[in-house]
C-alpha cells in the first residue's frame, strides 16, 4: 500500500523559509508519476504548489515560482518542499501527493508567526 | 487561471439525492475531479476525469459533466458523507482547486 507522510516543523518565523519533507512508502519515487505539494488555507482555498517529476523535473505554480523549491532524495525515497522569504499567509495545512492526486499525505499544519 | 466556483453549503436528509456543482472560468474538456474531505482528514478522491468513479468509492456518487459546467451527484445520500467537496481542473496552466461545497446531512 502507498503512503505519504509530511513531516516538518510546525511554526516557522516571518522572512525565514519553510521546508517540509514527504517520505513515501510503498513506492518508489523515480519509478513514476509526479509528486506533489498542494497546501489548504484556513476558510478552505486550496492551491497546488508545484510537483517534482519522477524523472527529477520540476513544475511549479507561477503564484510562488519565485520562492518554491521541490527537490527530492531518491536514496531516502523522499522529496521535499521549501518555500522562502514566508510571510502570516502562507499559514496552511501542507499535503504532498501523487499526481494525478489520487494518494494524499495527511497533512502537516504549518504556521507562520513571530 | 482558471477559476472553479462552487456553491459554499447545502443540506439535505438522508436518503435524497443531491446534486454539487462546479462552474469553470473557462474550459476544462472533461478533466474535471471530485474529492471528499472530511474534518482533519486529507482530500479522497471520489471522481476523475469528469465521470470515472475512484477505486473503492460507493456507485452512490457520480459525476457528470464536460466543457464548463460540472456535476457531483450523490444519490441516496448518508450521514457519513457529511463532508466539504472540491472539485479540480487539470486541463489548463496550473492545477487549481474550486472553493468547496460544504454538505450538511439533516
Amino acid at each position: 500500500e502507498i503512503q505519504l507522510q509530511e513531516s516538518g516543523p510546525g511554526l516557522v518565523k516571518p522572512s525565514q523559509s519553510l521546508s517540509l519533507t514527504c517520505s513515501v512508502t510503498g513506492y518508489t519515487i523515480t519509478s513514476g508519476y509526479d509528486w506533489s505539494w498542494i497546501r489548504k488555507f484556513p476558510g478552505n482555498k486550496m492551491e497546488w504548489m508545484g510537483y517534482i517529476s519522477y524523472s527529477g523535473s520540476t513544475n511549479y505554480n507561477p503564484s510562488l515560482k519565485s520562492r518554491i523549491s521541490i527537490t527530492r532524495d531518491t536514496s531516502k525515497n523522499q522529496f521535499f518542499l521549501q518555500l522562502n522569504s514566508v510571510t502570516t499567509e502562507d499559514t496552511a495545512t501542507y499535503y504532498c501527493a501523487r499526481s494525478p492526486l489520487t494518494i494524499w499525505g495527511q497533512g502537516v499544519m504549518v504556521t507562520v508567526s513571530s | 487561471d482558471t477559476v472553479l466556483t462552487q456553491s459554499p453549503a447545502l443540506a439535505v436528509s438522508p436518503g435524497e439525492r443531491v446534486t454539487i456543482s462546479c462552474k469553470a472560468s473557462e474550459s476544462v474538456s472533461t478533466r474535471m475531479h471530485w474529492y471528499q474531505q472530511k474534518p482533519g482528514q486529507q482530500p479522497k478522491l471520489l471522481i476523475y476525469k469528469a465521470s470515472n468513479l475512484a477505486s473503492g468509492v460507493p456507485a452512490r456518487f457520480s459525476g457528470s459533466g464536460s466543457g464548463t459546467d460540472f456535476t457531483l451527484t450523490i444519490d441516496p445520500v448518508e450521514a457519513d458523507d457529511t463532508a466539504t467537496y472540491f472539485c479540480q481542473q487539470s486541463w489548463n496552466g496550473p492545477l487549481t482547486f474550486g472553493s468547496g461545497t460544504k454538505l450538511e446531512i439533516k
